[in-house]
């Protein structure tokens, strides 16, 4: 089945402890993507990559890293998380930007920083 | 500066009716997205417009490349259509980038039955 696969769904941790969102996908898409959801503010772009190894920052990469090292993940990563980081994230995927193809995205990870 | 804006922010309609959620935005676009989002939270990519118009099932979006605005209308309204709808928006200069897209804040429909 097609999907983008986005783990964990919930996670809680603490101030400045490093994690990782993981994010796969199984339809050889170029385009890859991470948005944040925030009550009020509704979705932003955190970083998006077109290709392996090519990333970008979207609004708001304050905080966050990423990495395309394979066409399948993109990982992303919170070195030292703050409170402000506490929010719903979206991992996404097209097959590219030229193609203006629908979003295909992942169940969501829940993330509370305390 | 690239902005998109999305009315009605909540939208109340009975079952049956005709509904059309709108989205605007300030320049040039090379794409625009209608996505939908359930109370559970999960998001479904439900068009992708470069013009024109697309319809699927009782669901018909259209964009007006001049007046720089979309419409999202779903015909004979039911309550399995109750969720948040966003418009999402690739600008077709943003800062350079060509892969940063920018969201409408949502528009939240409740169908009564």
């Amino acid at each position: 089945e097609a999907q983008v696969t986005q783990n964990p769904r919930y996670l809680i941790t603490v101030t400045g402890k490093k994690l990782t969102v993981t994010c796969s996908q199984n339809m050889n898409h170029e385009y890859m993507s991470w948005y944040r959801q925030d009550p009020g503010l509704g979705l932003r772009q955190i970083y998006y990559s077109m290709n392996v190894e090519v990333t970008d920052k979207g609004d708001v990469p304050e905080g966050y890293k990423v990495s395309r090292k394979e066409k399948r993940n993109f990982p992303l990563i919170l070195e030292s998380p703050s409170p402000n980081q506490t929010s719903l994230y979206f991992c996404a995927s097209t097959p590219g930007v030229a193609y203006n193809s629908p979003l295909h995205f992942g169940n969501g990870t829940r993330l509370t920083v305390t | 500066k690239n902005e998109v804006e999305q009315s009605p922010q909540n939208l109340t309609a009975q079952e049956g009716e005709f509904i059309t959620i709108n989205c605007s935005y300030s320049v040039g676009i090379s794409a625009l997205h209608w996505l939908q989002q359930h109370p559970g939270g999960g998001i479904v990519s439900l068009f992708m417009l470069s013009s024109g118009k697309k319809k699927h099932g009782r669901l018909i979006a259209t964009i007006n490349i001049q007046e720089k605005h979309s419409s999202l209308h779903i015909t004979a309204s039911h309550p399995r259509d109750s969720a948040v709808y966003i418009c999402a928006v690739r600008f077709e200069n943003y800062g350079g980038s060509q892969g940063n897209l920018i969201f409408g804040k949502g528009t939240k429909l409740s169908v009564k039955p």
